[in-house]
C-alpha cells in the first residue's frame, strides 16, 4: 500500500496563509488524495479532496503536483479555529480503503 | 442533520467484563468503520462493513467483534477487555467513493 508522509508540527500566524505538505511518493494512478482534519475532542472532519487538479472550496485549496507525488493543503487565512491535526489521506480507487499517516499538528498564533 | 452517533462517549471498565459501544448514521450509507486512536500510532482501522451482514478486518481486529444486522447501526464488541484496548474509538461512515464521517469518539479505560 502507499503511504503518505506529513511533518509532525507546524506553526502558523493569525491571518496568514499556511501550506500544509504531504509527501505520497507510492501513490498508485488512481489513488484519491484526500485531506481531513481533527479538531481538539473531536471525531476527525472532511477538509478537501482531488485525483489530478487543484481543487478549492470554502475550507481550503489543495495543489496537487504534477507527478501526482506530494500535494499541499492550503489555508488562505489562517484562523485560531483552524488550529488542529491535519491529516493527508489516500483513498484506494474502488475501494473504501483510506491510508492514514500520522498527520501534522497545526499551532496558529494570535 | 446528517450524523453519526456514539455511545457511550466514555466509558471505564475493568478486564474481562464484555462491553458494546454503539454506532448509529441517519444518512443511509452503505459503509461503515471502526478505528482506535493511540498517540504517535494515529488512527488505525478495526473493522469496517460494506453493507448489512457484510463485515471485514481491518489492521488491529484482535479482541474486536462487529455486527451489522441493520444498514444504520455497527456496533463494537468487546469480549473480554484487556488494558491494551484502552485507547479513543471512532465509527465512521461513507457512501462508496464519498467523504467519510466521524462520530465524536468513545474514550475507554480498561483497568
Amino acid at each position: 500500500d502507499a503511504k503518505t508522509t506529513q511533518p509532525n508540527s507546524m506553526e502558523s500566524n493569525e491571518e496568514e496563509p499556511v501550506h500544509l505538505p504531504c509527501n505520497h511518493s507510492t501513490i498508485s494512478g488512481t489513488d484519491y488524495i484526500h485531506w481531513y482534519r481533527q479538531l481538539p475532542s473531536q471525531g476527525p472532519e472532511y477538509v478537501i479532496h482531488g485525483l489530478t487538479s487543484n481543487v478549492n472550496n470554502r475550507m481550503a485549496s489543495l495543489a496537487i503536483a504534477e507527478d501526482r507525488k506530494s500535494s499541499t493543503l492550503i489555508l488562505h487565512r489562517a484562523t485560531l479555529r483552524d488550529a488542529a491535526v491535519y491529516y493527508c489521506i489516500l483513498r484506494v480507487s474502488g475501494t473504501y480503503k483510506y491510508i492514514f499517516g500520522t498527520g501534522t499538528r497545526l499551532k496558529v498564533l494570535a | 442533520e446528517a450524523q453519526v452517533t456514539q455511545n457511550p462517549r466514555y466509558l471505564i471498565t475493568v478486564t474481562g467484563k464484555k462491553l458494546t459501544v454503539t454506532c448509529s448514521q441517519n444518512m443511509n450509507h452503505e459503509y461503515m468503520s471502526w478505528y482506535r486512536q493511540d498517540p504517535g500510532l494515529g488512527l488505525r482501522q478495526i473493522y469496517y462493513s460494506m453493507n448489512v451482514e457484510v463485515t471485514d478486518k481491518g489492521d488491529v481486529p484482535e479482541g474486536y467483534k462487529v455486527s451489522r444486522k441493520e444498514k444504520r447501526n455497527f456496533p463494537l464488541i468487546l469480549e473480554s477487555p484487556s488494558p491494551n484496548q484502552t485507547s479513543l474509538y471512532f465509527c465512521a461512515s461513507s457512501l462508496q467513493g464519498g467523504t467519510r464521517f466521524f462520530g465524536p469518539g468513545t474514550r475507554l479505560t480498561v483497568l
